[in-house]
């Protein structure tokens, strides 16, 4: 069975502080990781990473993936509150659908 | 707005009611998804179609009943639902399924009483 684990799970920082999110996996046939931000309903998409060691980025956010380690960081550098919300790591893989894991509750404090 | 629109956005219904939920999306794509989300836990994968035809279904109760009449609908109907049923119902669309990239819609909150 597919997993993914996510750390933190919840996460209090104040604004301008640099975070890491970390993203680990078990899956058979890996094909794709992909990070979602969850603010209220829909979750709305971010990255999708398939290469070892090649980042993305999207101003002050960047995602890096190491299939070495089985594992992802989404970074935010200077954040601000509307960086506030929910991180969601997903994985494409056996499966038609995507494994996701439980998400990590971020909250910038001004 | 997302391109995936989902009706009603909110639901409470008693444990003997039948209701549906409904969800469109306007992306020409070709696959569609049910995901429960619950409090502290991860988004569940329930039910997967690819150009209409059912291709996953993840040991979902019978008292769930998706229906998907063409590749632009996806309905999720309801009967006989228990209290632990209360959750956000997300709906999803991709190009095709496989690890794409998936489109949400806001969702449906569900409250069964």
């Amino acid at each position: 069975e597919d997993k993914v684990v996510q750390s933190p799970l919840s996460l209090v920082v104040h604004e301008g502080d640099t975070v890491t999110l970390n993203c680990s996996y078990e899956v058979t046939n890996f094909r794709s990781l992909l990070w979602y931000k969850q603010e209220k309903k829909a979750p709305t998409f971010l990255f999708m990473l398939t290469s070892s060691g090649i980042e993305k980025k999207s101003g002050r956010l960047s995602s890096i993936l190491d299939k070495k380690e089985l594992s992802s960081i989404l970074n935010i550098t200077a954040t601000q509150t509307g960086d506030s919300a929910i991180y969601l790591c997903a994985v494409g893989g056996g499966a038609d659908g995507l494994t996701f894991g439980k998400g990590t509750h971020l909250i910038i404090q001004p | 707005e997302t391109g995936v629109t989902q009706t009603p956005r909110h639901l409470v219904m008693g444990m003997t009611n039948k209701k549906s939920l409904k969800c469109e999306q306007h992306l020409g794509h070709n696959a569609m998804y049910w995901y429960k989300q619950s409090a502290k836990k991860p988004l569940e994968l329930m039910f997967v179609y690819n150009f209409k035809e059912q291709t996953e279904n993840n040991s979902v109760p019978s008292r769930f009943s998706p229906e998907c009449p063409n590749s632009s609908h996806l309905f999720l109907h309801l009967h006989t639902l228990q209290p632990e049923d209360s959750a956000l119902y997300l709906c999803a669309s991709s190009l095709e399924t496989g690890a794409n990239v998936l489109t949400f819609g806001a969702g449906s909150r569900l409250t069964v009483l």
